[in-house]
């Protein structure tokens, strides 16, 4: 089945301890993606890679940061969690060039106290 | 930046009744997408619909697109219970094919009482 997982789902942490969100996709897709969605706020995108090895910032990178060491997979890292980091993390992925759809992960919960 | 503007923001039907949501947005886009939502769970793409592209159908889902207005509809015809969800538009604007970004909407809450 074509998807894109993501692990964990449900993460409660503190301040400060580096945790790292797996995303991973089965489709050969060049593009992933990670957003945040946030009440009042919407879907923002915070990193997107273009293919392995190539990543770079969308509209909210800071406090985050991402690697593509291999096609399926684009981990989000947060090396010093801070609480305005709580949130709902989505990780997505398509096929190069324009007019494809995107297909997102499952989510991830975060709260960070 | 949110580029989508929805309206309405919620929307309360009967089951059965069609459930019709509106999406405007600034900049010239290369397509536009709906996607559903359950409550704190995954987006679930519904449909897409490109700049050269007034209409599209896709089972009880009817989108249409108008580039001058830069606006976007979609109609549930015949809802049922399980179509309560929220629905959001998202653009993929030209010049942001390379980033695979897409802008999304505050989206639409619908819910359909049986």
């Amino acid at each position: 089945e074509a998807q894109v997982t993501q692990n964990p789902r449900y993460l409660i942490t503190v301040t400060g301890k580096k945790l790292t969100v797996t995303c991973s996709q089965n489709m050969n897709h060049e593009y992933m993606s990670w957003y945040r969605q946030d009440p009042g706020l919407g879907l923002r995108q915070i990193y997107y890679s273009m293919n392995v090895e190539v990543t770079d910032k969308g509209d909210v990178p800071e406090g985050y940061k991402v690697s593509r060491k291999e096609k399926r997979n684009f981990p989000l890292i947060l090396e010093s969690p801070s609480p305005n980091q709580t949130s709902l993390y989505f990780c997505a992925s398509r096929l190069a060039g324009v007019g494809h759809e995107q297909y997102f992960g499952p989510g991830t919960r975060l709260t960070v106290t | 930046s949110q580029q989508g503007e929805e309206d309405p923001q919620a929307l309360s039907i009967q089951e059965g009744e069609n459930a019709t949501m509106n999406c405007s947005y600034k900049t010239s886009i290369n397509n536009l997408q709906w996607y559903r939502q359950n409550s704190g769970r995954g987006l679930v793409h519904l449909i897409l619909i490109r700049s050269n592209e007034r209409e599209k159908h896709s089972g009880r889902l009817r989108v249409t697109l108008d580039t001058s207005k830069k606006s976007s509809s979609l109609l549930i015809t015949a809802s049922r219970a399980a179509d309560t969800a929220s629905y959001f538009c998202a653009t993929d604007g030209r010049g942001s094919g390379n980033t695979g970004k897409l802008i999304f909407g505050q989206g639409t809450t619908l819910q359909v009482k049986p």
